[in-house]
C-alpha cells in the first residue's frame, strides 16, 4: 500500500520560512517523480513543484520560483520542500503526490496534506 | 500554459442519476493527457482517470471518461452516495494545471 506522510506545517509570519517533509512508503521511491501540490482554503488545487526521480531535474509554478525548494533523499524515502520568502497567499493545504507517467504527469497517489498559514 | 475551465460550477442531482462534467482546455491538450479527480470533505483527492479514458486502479466502471484537444468530458453513469464530491480536471501536457472543480451535490 502506498502511504505519503507529510509533515512540518504551522503557522508562520510573512517573509519566514518553513520546511515541510514528506514520508513515502509502499513503493520504490526512487523511482518515481514526486511533487507538491496546493489548495488554498476553500479554493481549487494548484500544482507547486515537481522533482524527478534520477535527473533530479527541479520544476515550479511561477508563483513560487526563487522562493521554495524541492528536495528528496531517495535512501530515507524523503520528500521536502523548503518554502523561504513566505507571503499570505502561500497559506494552504500543501499534499505530497506520487507522480505517473511524466515527470510533469498526474498525481496518482496523495498524502493527507500539511497545513501552512502565514499570518502575523 | 493551458487554462481549463470546467462547467458546471455545481450539479445538483439525485441517487441514481446520469451526471455529466466538463472540461474545456484553452488549447490543445497533447496525447490527451488529461487526468480528472474526486475530492471530499477534508480529504485528499483520489485519481480516477488519466489519458483522458483510462480508469485508475480500484475505480468503479460507473466513472468514463471521454474526449480529445480541447474538450473532455467525466461521465458518471448512475450516481452513488458516495460519489457527491468535487471533481477537477487536470492537464499534463506541460507544467500542470487544474480546472477550478465542479461541485456535484444532492438535489
Amino acid at each position: 500500500e502506498v502511504l505519503l506522510l507529510e509533515s512540518g506545517g504551522g503557522l508562520v509570519q510573512p517573509g519566514g520560512s518553513l520546511r515541510l517533509s514528506c514520508a513515502a512508503s509502499g513503493f520504490t521511491f526512487n523511482a518515481y517523480a514526486m511533487s507538491w501540490v496546493r489548495q488554498a482554503p476553500g479554493k481549487g488545487l494548484e500544482w507547486v513543484s515537481t522533482m524527478s526521480a534520477e535527473t533530479g531535474n527541479r520544476h515550479y509554478t511561477d508563483s513560487v520560483q526563487g522562493r521554495f525548494i524541492i528536495s528528496r533523499d531517495n535512501s530515507k524515502g524523503t520528500l521536502y520542500l523548503q518554502m523561504n520568502s513566505l507571503r499570505a497567499e502561500d497559506t494552504a493545504i500543501y499534499y505530497c503526490a506520487k507522480m505517473r507517467q511524466l515527470v510533469l504527469g498526474y498525481f496518482e497517489y496523495w498524502g493527507q496534506g500539511a497545513l501552512v498559514t502565514v499570518s502575523s | 500554459e493551458s487554462v481549463l475551465t470546467q462547467s458546471p460550477g455545481t450539479l445538483s442531482l439525485s441517487p441514481g442519476e446520469r451526471a455529466t462534467l466538463s472540461c474545456r482546455a484553452s488549447q490543445s491538450v497533447s496525447s490527451n493527457y488529461l487526468a480528472w479527480y474526486q475530492q471530499k470533505p477534508g480529504q485528499a483527492p483520489r485519481l480516477l482517470m488519466y489519458g483522458a479514458s483510462s480508469r485508475a486502479t480500484g475505480i468503479s466502471d460507473r466513472f468514463s471518461g471521454s474526449g480529445s484537444g480541447t474538450d473532455f468530458t467525466l461521465t458518471i453513469s448512475r450516481l452513488e452516495p458516495e460519489d457527491f464530491a468535487v471533481y477537477y480536471c487536470q492537464q499534463y501536457g506541460s507544467k500542470p494545471t487544474f480546472g477550478q472543480g465542479t461541485k456535484v451535490e444532492i438535489k
